[in-house]
């Protein structure tokens, strides 16, 4: 597809189960952000890539949060011990060289 | 820190009226300014963007003017259609290019 996708859609995870979140990327993307959209506000920075380097990891909440993109493309967000704050829906952009970011639909991780 | 704010919605209108939708943001440096729109079911989705002082983005009928003076860049629209009916988000751009978002303004439109 020419779009980011993101998967899965939706994700419930029994509080201190781990998570992962993929996101692929649009191809040829060198960026890639994660952002995080509790209901109701406006989506918050977690981290961010250039190729397979993690640039800014500032956003993340806790050392709970993991990001990894081994080979620059496809990146995967770990949740270790999930918590019910973790609950929202988990943003993937990407975007060439500081471009516009194109977002991905997002994967929404409600943690019971 | 870096952070933008919009006006609370849900913003009512009816079709063909004319629609604002205020964001200030914090005056650190000249940032990029963005305003994304998120339809319903559907993912975010870049609307306009200004990139410098004075600039003016516009697309879909849509305009924003980044203003320095008032460190704004309200979203403005002569005539809504229901087809408009989403969320709007401002939004800045930071270090790295990471944006710094509002808390989001649904606007419904009715015929």
């Amino acid at each position: 597809g020419a779009g980011v996708s993101q998967s899965p859609r939706y994700k419930v995870a029994k509080r201190g189960q781990d998570v992962a979140l993929r996101c692929d990327p649009i191809s040829g993307h060198v960026s890639l952000f994660w952002y995080q959209q509790a209901l109701g506000q406006g989506p918050e920075f977690l981290t961010y890539f250039q190729n397979e380097a993690q640039l800014d990891k500032s956003g993340l909440p806790s050392d709970r949060f993991f990001a990894e993109r081994p080979e620059g493309s496809v990146s995967t967000l770990k949740i270790q011990r999930t918590q019910q704050e973790d609950s929202a829906v988990y943003l993937c952009a990407s975007s060439f060289l500081g471009n516009e970011q194109f977002f991905g639909p997002g994967t929404r991780l409600t943690v019971l | 820190g870096n952070s933008v704010t919009q006006m609370e919605g849900p913003v009512t209108l009816s079709e063909e009226a004319f629609l604002t939708i205020n964001c200030t943001y914090t005056a650190t440096g000249y940032p990029s300014l963005f305003w994304y729109v998120q339809y319903p079911g559907e993912g975010l989705q870049l609307l306009l963007k200004a990139t410098k002082a004075d600039d003016k983005g516009s697309n879909k009928g849509f305009e924003a003017t980044y203003r320095k003076e008032t460190t704004s860049f309200h979203l403005e629209k002569g005539s809504v259609q229901v087809s408009d009916s989403a969320v709007y988000f401002c939004a800045r751009a930071g270090g790295g290019n990471k944006l710094t978002f509002g808390t989001g303004t649904q606007l419904k439109v009715e015929l």
